[in-house]
């Protein structure tokens, strides 16, 4: 079964500064991708980074990035020159291809709180 | 362009009752996806549907079904509803074989 892991319930950081977010997963898969997803008091789920695991080289999306370990299973989402609009839950998101569509698994998210 | 909207964004109900929530894709999207949050977690996959055809079910009992119409619109129904039914449901869309999916701002259902 896949698992997706977020062992940090709630994180804050100063505006400026850089903070990082964990992921770890758990899978038999071979192919299968990678995304971190934004979830502001708006409530909508906004994309924020997305790795293929075949790719060897980490995702970059401007002050977004990622530490994408295959061995480890691990992803987390290092976060630049934070702002006040980078606070809202974090969720990190498993996909792999399951019959004639794909699944996707989600962690249990990270509240991040940018303080001015 | 319109993003993914959906209706209604708030919903009281009673036990008992059934919902039918709505979702509308981006336009060009064929495929939509319904997922529950529950407080406090993460999404749920509940169906995905395709050219108006089930192509995916998540874990959850017969009182859920879903249905897309020819415009690619789709509802999410649920019978029989019940306490732990409350969750906020996310339509998402894309584009068929697309990994991005796109997300609507939810339906927040609160039963009672």
């Amino acid at each position: 079964a896949q698992t997706v892991t977020q062992s940090q319930p709630e994180m804050s950081v100063q505006e400026a500064e850089t903070v990082t977010l964990s992921c770890t997963y758990d899978t038999s898969e071979n192919n299968y991708y990678l995304f971190w997803y934004k979830q502001p008091p708006s409530r909508q789920m906004i994309l924020v980074i997305r790795q293929e695991a075949y790719k060897q080289q980490n995702a970059t999306e401007n002050r977004f990035s990622v530490n994408f370990q295959k061995a480890a299973k691990s992803f987390s989402l290092k976060i630049s020159d934070s702002q006040l609009g980078d606070t809202a839950m974090y969720f990190c998101a498993f996909m792999y291809n399951a019959g004639n569509n794909r699944k996707l698994i989600w962690g249990l998210g990270t509240s991040l709180a940018v303080n001015p | 362009d319109a993003g993914v909207t959906q209706s209604p964004t708030h919903l009281i109900k009673t036990r008992g009752q059934h919902v039918t929530l709505r979702c509308s894709p981006i336009s060009g999207h064929k495929s939509v996806s319904w997922y529950q949050q529950v407080l406090g977690q993460g999404p749920q996959f509940i169906f995905q549907y395709y050219e108006k055809e089930e192509r995916g079910r998540g874990n959850f009992p017969d009182r859920f079904s879903a249905r897309q119409f020819p415009n690619y619109s789709s509802e999410l129904n649920v019978n029989a509803l019940l306490l732990g039914d409350s969750a906020l449901y996310l339509c998402a869309s894309s584009l068929e074989g697309a990994l991005n999916l796109f997300f609507g701002s939810g339906t927040q259902l609160s039963v009672l």
